[in-house]
């Protein structure tokens, strides 16, 4: 139980394009979405809150032009990484909480690679 | 700035050994300590998490031991695998918000 997907797992684009990455909750309604990039070797981070049905809450100094969120129902959300450069590139992963389960627990997705050229 | 201080980060540990990660934090209002397992490529799993009101949980050939006066936990793998090798994150959060990550303990068990 509690499975998060992601996809895709791997993407390449082309700088100035746009990339869409969905994060599904499989097997749970979640109505708190979050997502983090992780650069290698490093942590963690959060880049924005995402309840289903409202605004992101982003973390400070993630562009919220340039990521942009959307959590349309209680199993998906969606970052779209607009106008993409070199340094974009990244692990994107997201993560949510099964208020039926643990309203404390965060479970995460497979992740998806984003590589910019 | 870095709420949740974890350390090492990098541990060698023989098969069979106990592996020690150590994670520190700072705010009282805290209530939720995960681990979680990391390999590469792969996003982070749960482990095994602790409340403030336990002073330790066991899972299997995990535990976590937490010290609230001390503000600090810590993560015990027993008879550590290769398999065990990954990395490793402590995470702590307050009611209704994300979680708050160290900064991960490259953990390599050698056969």
């Amino acid at each position: 139980g509690a499975v998060v997907s992601q996809h895709p797992s791997w993407v390449i684009c082309k700088s100035g394009t746009s990339v869409k990455i969905e994060c599904r909750s499989l097997d749970f309604q979640a109505t708190t979405m979050f997502w983090y990039r992780q650069f290698p070797k490093q942590s963690l981070m959060l880049m924005a809150t995402s309840n289903e049905g409202s605004k992101a809450t982003y973390e400070q100094g993630v562009e919220k032009d340039k990521f942009l969120i959307n959590h349309a129902s209680l199993t998906l959300s969606t970052l779209t990484v607009t106008s993409a450069h070199p340094e974009d590139s990244s692990f994107y992963i997201c993560s949510a909480r099964d208020p039926g389960r643990n309203t404390d627990t965060q479970y995460f997705g497979p992740g998806t690679r984003l590589t910019v050229l | 700035q870095q709420q949740v201080k974890q350390s090492p980060q990098s541990l060698i540990v023989q098969k069979g050994g106990i592996s020690i990660i150590n994670c520190a934090y700072e705010n009282t209002a805290f209530d939720y300590f995960p681990w979680y397992q990391q390999f590469p490529g792969k996003g982070p799993a749960l482990l095994i998490a602790i409340r403030p009101d336990v002073s330790e949980k066991k899972e299997g050939r995990f535990t976590i031991s937490f010290n609230k006066s001390a503000k600090q936990f810590s993560l015990h793998i027993m008879d550590s695998q290769p398999g065990d090798s990954a990395t490793y994150f402590c995470a702590a959060s307050r009611p209704g918000y994300a979680l708050n990550f160290g900064k991960g303990t490259s953990l390599l068990v050698t056969p």
